[in-house]
């Protein structure tokens, strides 16, 4: 079957800029998470849906960050006013249901700030 | 806080070597999950293992093995004779209970290992 996809693969925008990367789960999976990855390090959480809803943010760095799930299937990560900083791989992952199930991981999306 | 520490950055071994890869954690919790996973340079996320807290049976799977140990707060993972194709970043990561009750997992900065033929 269909993992989780990510679109696009890459992105390259200039400082100020907003952005939307794409994410579309595995077929069924309720529960959906966004990750940061930096050069060098780990992943690092940003957000979490549990269907529809945001059941947690605290990982959004700033208000600059915001993503919705509006069907709780597709969900897009919307970045405002972009910063040299934001650039990153934006992984989303995806799990059956929150309870400690393996999160399937997408390619990510390799955003680039100019 | 949780925490994940992955002390090595940087292994190169030649192929047929066996590897370790370290892995401590802190953690407050009394009920979590760690994991492995395998990122190959083409940059995907590859889910190796889940164990939970309360089993600390050591597990082997054809030529990975893993040994958790609660008492020192460590996740080890071995790979036995290495494979030019096991080169990639490896990263170990703990399950932390988020607010609203949700999981979210904490990673290790990652450890690159380099098999050479």
């Amino acid at each position: 079957g269909a993992g989780v996809s990510q679109t696009p693969s890459n992105k390259v925008t200039e400082k100020g800029k907003y952005v939307e990367l794409r994410c579309d789960p595995i077929s069924g999976h309720t529960a959906l998470y966004w990750y940061r990855q930096s050069l060098g390090q780990g992943p690092e959480f940003l957000i979490y849906f549990q269907g529809t809803g945001a059941a947690d943010d605290s990982g959004l760095p700033n208000d600059r960050f915001f993503a919705v799930r509006p069907e709780g299937s597709v969900s897009t990560l919307k970045i405002q006013r972009t910063e040299r900083g934001d650039s990153a791989v934006y992984l989303c992952a995806s799990s059956l249901d929150s309870s400690y199930n393996e999160q399937f991981f997408g390619p990510g999306t390799r955003l680039t700030v100019l | 806080a949780q925490k994940v520490t992955q002390a090595q950055t940087e292994i190169s071994v030649v192929e047929k070597e066996d590897v370790t890869l370290d892995c401590v954690y802190e953690t407050r919790d009394t009920t979590y999950y760690l994991f492995w996973y395998k990122q190959p340079p083409s940059g995907e996320l590859v889910f190796l293992i889940r164990r939970n807290s309360f089993d600390e049976q050591n597990e082997i799977s054809g030529r990975y093995s893993w040994n958790f140990q609660k008492s020192t707060s460590s996740f080890n993972f071995t790979i036995t004779a290495s494979q030019v194709v096991d080169s990639a970043v490896y990263f170990c990561a703990l399950s932390e209970i988020t607010q609203g009750g949700s999981e979210k997992l904490v990673f290790g900065k990652g450890m690159k290992l380099t098999v050479n033929p």
